[in-house]
């Protein structure tokens, strides 16, 4: 069992650019979440996926944030003019069901410079 | 909404002494708390999960009780490790939505010194 698997690790952006962060979920689980880590705000939910249809973007930007999932191997993350404020750490996370435990990936840290 | 309170921002203490965390929570659907513990630049992994209310729960060393009478759920250990030094995170699940998805509190740093 893989876990789950985030890439980039790292990413280097220039303020007003795209950044696209991808996760592979653990293979069988129909559950991905997004998540943003920040010293500031702490873990913030951003959206949730079940059997791939998007189901809770609560947690989302309203403006330059996106989410897909294609497919049940991979779920992506975009965000469009990246801004300063858009650093931290995004974590994805999935779980056999909406109500199992939650395992997340190492992260993708983005800094926007 | 849902949301979570973890008192203690840092913790710092020695080796061998025990800890606990602070978690308390307010949700108006039953209440479903977790103890996530995320080393330095690793994954947030599940450290334990509640039970039925005032039934203790235990993993690696580390045990909790889910006290509905004071919407709590902190996290003990008797005897701290060097390698105990983390970020700990309690967590309410969302059980009155359609995601189960979770609320973090704070994080509280450990530091355990030798």
């Amino acid at each position: 069992n893989a876990g789950v698997i985030q890439t980039p690790r790292h990413k280097v952006t220039g303020k007003g650019q795209e950044a696209t962060l991808w996760c592979e979920p653990i293979s069988g689980h129909s559950a991905v979440f997004w998540y943003r880590q920040t010293i500031v705000q702490g873990l913030e939910f951003l959206t949730y996926f079940r059997n791939q249809a998007p189901i809770d973007d609560s947690g989302m930007p309203k403006e330059r944030f996106s989410a897909q999932m294609p497919n049940q191997s991979h779920s992506t993350l975009k965000i469009q003019s990246t801004q300063p404020q858009d650093s931290a750490v995004y974590l994805c996370a999935s779980s056999r069901d909406s109500g199992n435990t939650l395992y997340f990936g190492e992260g993708s840290r983005l800094i926007v410079v | 909404g849902d949301s979570v309170t973890q008192t203690e921002g840092l913790v710092t203490l020695t080796k061998g002494l025990p800890v606990m965390l602070n978690c308390t929570y307010q949700t108006t659907y039953s209440p479903f708390l977790f103890w996530y513990v995320q080393h330095l630049n690793e994954a947030p992994k599940l450290l334990l999960k509640s039970s039925t209310d005032n039934k203790r729960t235990e993993h690696q060393g580390f045990y909790a009780t889910l006290h509905k009478s004071s919407s709590s759920f902190h996290l003990q250990k008797s005897s701290v490790q060097l390698s105990d030094s983390a970020l700990y995170f309690c967590a309410l699940r969302d059980t009155g939505g359609l995601s189960g998805k979770l609320t973090f509190g704070e994080g509280t740093q450990v530091t355990v010194i030798s």
